[in-house]
Parts: structure tokens; C-alpha cells; sequence
């Protein structure tokens, strides 16, 4: 069975510019997780999506927002990059709420 | 204060030693995962609990949910031990994370 996967793996990007990382969870699983990692202040939460419906957020600015398809497939976007939002990225999968959860490898995003 | 508290937050041992990393947490639970990650690498989940003991190989998770806390024990380390430990409490559809245990064992 296939892990989490995530696209690209490394994004160096200049501030002002957009990105959008993209998560594929497991199969069959329908909740798919974000999570920023920093040196500063450790992992934090980002949203979490199950079938399509973002149910929970973290305290985030609205330049992060994320969604998630029909497959489960789910993208985040961060728009107007600033330095602080260098980071790696983490997507956690799992089957339903409450269940183990399963990371994917990350995405490192620089911002020059 | 942080919800999820780990300590200690660094950690040296000589190769064989038994290692016990400690996480408290203040907020309502419904499993505390133990993560491991490497250096420059992704995270890996090693447990995840919610009721008593885990065992697999070397590693030991605990948790006791009426004092809030959750040990999580290494026998004979390795030197393929070293890496950060993280707990996450897994609290209202999101993991709320300690700050992570760096253990390094040497040779």
C-alpha cells in the first residue's frame, strides 16, 4: 500500500510569489491533515480536511487556505509568501477521525 | 504554558543505556501518538496510544490517562536511535505537538 505522498518534495520561491503544495493520503483515507514545521515554533496545525469539508483550522492567516478533491487528493496554497512562512509542510492522512494518523515526507519551502 | 509538555528536551546516552523520554499534556485526549524524526527527515509514528502499554522491539509507549501523562521507553539504545521524539495529542480532530526530546547515543 502506497504511503502519504506529496508534490514537490523541495520549492524555493521570493516573497510576494504563491505556492500550492499538493498531497496524495493514503488509499481510502478521507481525512488529510496540514501541519507547518519550523525551528522557531515547532509543528503547528494548519487544517484538516474529511470528504471535501474543511473542518478545523488553525490560527493561521487567511493566506494560507487548502482544499481537497473528490479523490482525496488535497492542495494548500499560500499566497503573497512571506520569509516566515519558510518552513516544512506536512500532510498527515488517515482514515477517518480519531484513527492512527500517517505522515507524508513533507515539503521544504524556502522563501528568499 | 504549553499543552504538551516534553522533557527533558535533550538527551545523551552511551550506547546499551536505557532511555525514558516524558510527555504530560493538559488538554482532552482521544490518543497520544510518540514520532520520531531524524535529522533533515520526515516523521515517523512509532505509537499511537490511548489506554495502557505499547511494545515494539526495543520500544516501550505508556500512557496513563487519569494523571495525563505518557512515558515512552528505549531498551539497549543504539546509535540508530539518535533523532528528535516528539509527542502529539491527538485533541478536537487535530494534533497539538510537545516541543520534541533530541536523544543522541553514542557508541
Amino acid at each position: 500500500k502506497a504511503g502519504v505522498t506529496q508534490t514537490p518534495r523541495y520549492l524555493i520561491k521570493t516573497r510576494g510569489q504563491q505556492v500550492t503544495l499538493s498531497c496524495s493520503p493514503i488509499s481510502g483515507h478521507r481525512s488529510v491533515s496540514w501541519y507547518q514545521q519550523t525551528p522557531g515554533q515547532g509543528l503547528q496545525f494548519l487544517f484538516e480536511y474529511f470528504s471535501e469539508t474543511q473542518r478545523n483550522k488553525g490560527n493561521f492567516p487567511g493566506r494560507f487556505s487548502g482544499r481537497q478533491f473528490s479523490n482525496s487528493r488535497s492542495e494548500m496554497n499560500v499566497s503573497t509568501l512571506e520569509l516566515g512562512d519558510s518552513a516544512l509542510y506536512l500532510c498527515v492522512s488517515s482514515l477517518a477521525t480519531h484513527n492512527e494518523q500517517f505522515f507524508g515526507p513533507g515539503t521544504r519551502l524556502t522563501v528568499l | 504554558k504549553n499543552e504538551v509538555e516534553q522533557s527533558p528536551q535533550n538527551l545523551t546516552a552511551q550506547e546499551g543505556e536505557f532511555i525514558t523520554i516524558n510527555c504530560s499534556y493538559s488538554v482532552g485526549i482521544s490518543a497520544l501518538h510518540w514520532l520520531q524524526q531524524h535529522p533533515g527527515g520526515g516523521i515517523v509514528s512509532l505509537f499511537m496510544l490511548s489506554s495502557g502499554k505499547k511494545k515494539h522491539g526495543r520500544l516501550i509507549a505508556t500512557i496513563n490517562i487519569q494523571e495525563k501523562h505518557s512515558s515512552l521507553h528505549i531498551t539497549a539504545s543504539h546509535p540508530r536511535d539518535s533523532a528528535v521524539y516528539i509527542c502529539a495529542a491527538y485533541n478536537t480532530d487535530k494534533l497539538i505537538f510537545g516541543t520534541g526530546t533530541r536523544l543522541q547515543v553514542f557508541p
